[in-house]
């Protein structure tokens, strides 16, 4: 079974300071998300990544950054967290370019207090 | 991407099917029709995809419209564990991307 596991469950973080989320695929994809989740607003992408060291903005990128130093591996970065970063985030991966096939992880609960 | 349309909520009792309506009018040529669903505190899970055949899997069947402009996910045989939010989202080959809307929140009743 393809996988893509999310480094944390829950996570609390205090205002300011620097935050690393973390998404490992086994599945050799190429294309690897990060996306949030809010009530009322739905899934809203942050950045994409279709293959190492490339990336793209989604709708959402402001306050992030992200990082994929190799294939399997994709971090997204918050340079100083904010409490309207509070969420739920969500990394995903999938395979090659014309299919829409992703995995999603079970997800990090992101609090900032 | 085309703009989609589904009921916000649905019932359905266990063991019945359950029929998942999604209105994608402005779908174009080239755009697949995919299904996804959330059950609570989980990441979405894929469930099937089309282009203008219906489909069939394990999970699910998926009717498409002879004009596109619909489609209906279907359930067989609706359990308990099915009881989530069913995304339809229409992506062209050229996006990278899938764009989640406000789905159906199907609750499966004993």
């Amino acid at each position: 079974d393809v996988k893509v596991t999310q480094s944390s469950r829950y996570l609390v973080k205090r205002t300011g300071e620097k935050v690393f989320l973390e998404c490992v695929q086994d599945m050799d994809h190429e294309n690897m998300f990060w996306y949030r989740q809010d009530p009322g607003l739905g899934l809203r992408l942050i950045y994409f990544s279709y293959d190492v060291k490339m990336k793209e903005k989604g709708d959402i990128p402001e306050g992030y950054s992200v990082s994929r130093e190799k294939k399997e591996r994709f971090s997204l970065i918050l340079e100083s967290a904010s409490t309207n970063q509070t969420s739920m985030y969500l990394c995903a991966s999938s395979p090659g370019q014309a299919t829409r096939e992703a995995f999603f992880g079970q997800g990090t609960r992101l609090t900032v207090v | 991407d085309a703009k989609t349309t589904q009921p916000p909520s649905m019932d359905c009792a266990e063991g019945r099917a359950a029929n998942l309506p999604c209105n994608h009018s402005t779908i174009s040529g080239n755009e697949y029709v995919y299904w996804y669903r959330q059950i609570h505190s989980q990441g979405p899970q894929y469930i099937i995809h089309g282009l203008k055949n219906n489909e069939t899997n394990e999970m699910a069947s998926l009717i498409i419209t002879e004009d596109r402009k619909s489609s209906t996910l279907i359930l067989p045989h609706a359990t308990l564990r099915d009881t989530a939010v069913y995304y339809c989202i229409p992506s062209g080959a050229g996006s990278y991307q899938l764009t989640f809307g406000k789905g159906t929140k199907l609750s499966v009743i004993p």
